[in-house]
């Protein structure tokens, strides 16, 4: 299994300011993910991180709003931009293994 | 869209065994059976997964019926801090590492004393 970290875990923030959430996996995965989780919902897919490569990202997100970076094999991070109280949620950060996927533990971003 | 459907809630007394349901009557053939759950302000907690045969591991066993159209997940003897949301997902594994997961609305497991 791999063993994925996130940095911050929690954040409260200003409106119109942006935040760059990191994440670290303990050993070389192909692909990684960022989910969002929006207080009492289930999680949504908002891009795949490609190493080397810009991110793959799902209907309803663009690169502008999140930018991401995956720069190796174990290490991305996410920005959130120009953020409004709309974005305030979880974000995840996961991480591919063979057959199967880990999550971190989670961002939990707060704007005022 | 999530391809399975859960209950939206269960309750399970401490000590018994938990049986979580999931239908997934349009799975494909190389598509795995994926149970994760969710702790109260946590990161999905992967279970376990299965194709078409019965697994067991140190947390939960995955019974799938033979036309792989529902299955179960078993908690054998639930405790206070297996309560949590539960999401049963379909999902072609191994033939791209780390395929994305979607996630259903899952079923909330509450284990009372």
């Amino acid at each position: 299994s791999a063993v994925i970290s996130q940095k911050p875990s929690r954040d409260i923030c200003q409106r119109g300011t942006s935040l760059t959430i990191q994440c670290q996996v303990d050993s070389q995965v192909t692909m990684m993910f960022w989910y969002r989780q929006q207080p009492g919902q289930s999680l949504t897919l908002i891009a795949t991180a490609n190493q080397g490569s810009e991110a793959t990202y799902e209907s309803g997100f663009v690169i502008d709003k999140f930018p991401i970076s995956r720069p190796n094999l174990t290490f991305s991070t996410l920005t959130v931009s120009n953020m409004s109280p709309e974005d305030s949620s979880i974000y995840l950060c996961s991480a591919g293994s063979t057959d199967t996927q880990y999550f971190g533990p989670g961002t939990r971003l707060t704007v005022l | 869209d999530a391809k399975t459907t859960q209950p939206p809630s269960m309750d399970c007394a401490e000590g018994r065994a938990a049986n979580l349901p999931c239908n997934h009557s349009t799975i494909s053939g190389n598509e795995y059976v994926y149970w994760y759950r969710q702790i109260h302000s946590q990161g999905p907690q992967y279970i376990i997964h299965g194709l078409k045969n019965n697994e067991t591991n140190e947390m939960a066993s995955l019974i799938i019926t033979e036309d792989r159209k529902s299955s179960t997940l078993i908690l054998p003897h639930a405790t206070l801090r297996d309560t949590a949301v539960y999401y049963c997902i379909v999902r072609v594994a191994q033939s791209n590492y780390g395929q994305n997961f979607v996630f259903g609305p899952g079923t909330r497991l509450s284990v009372l004393p």
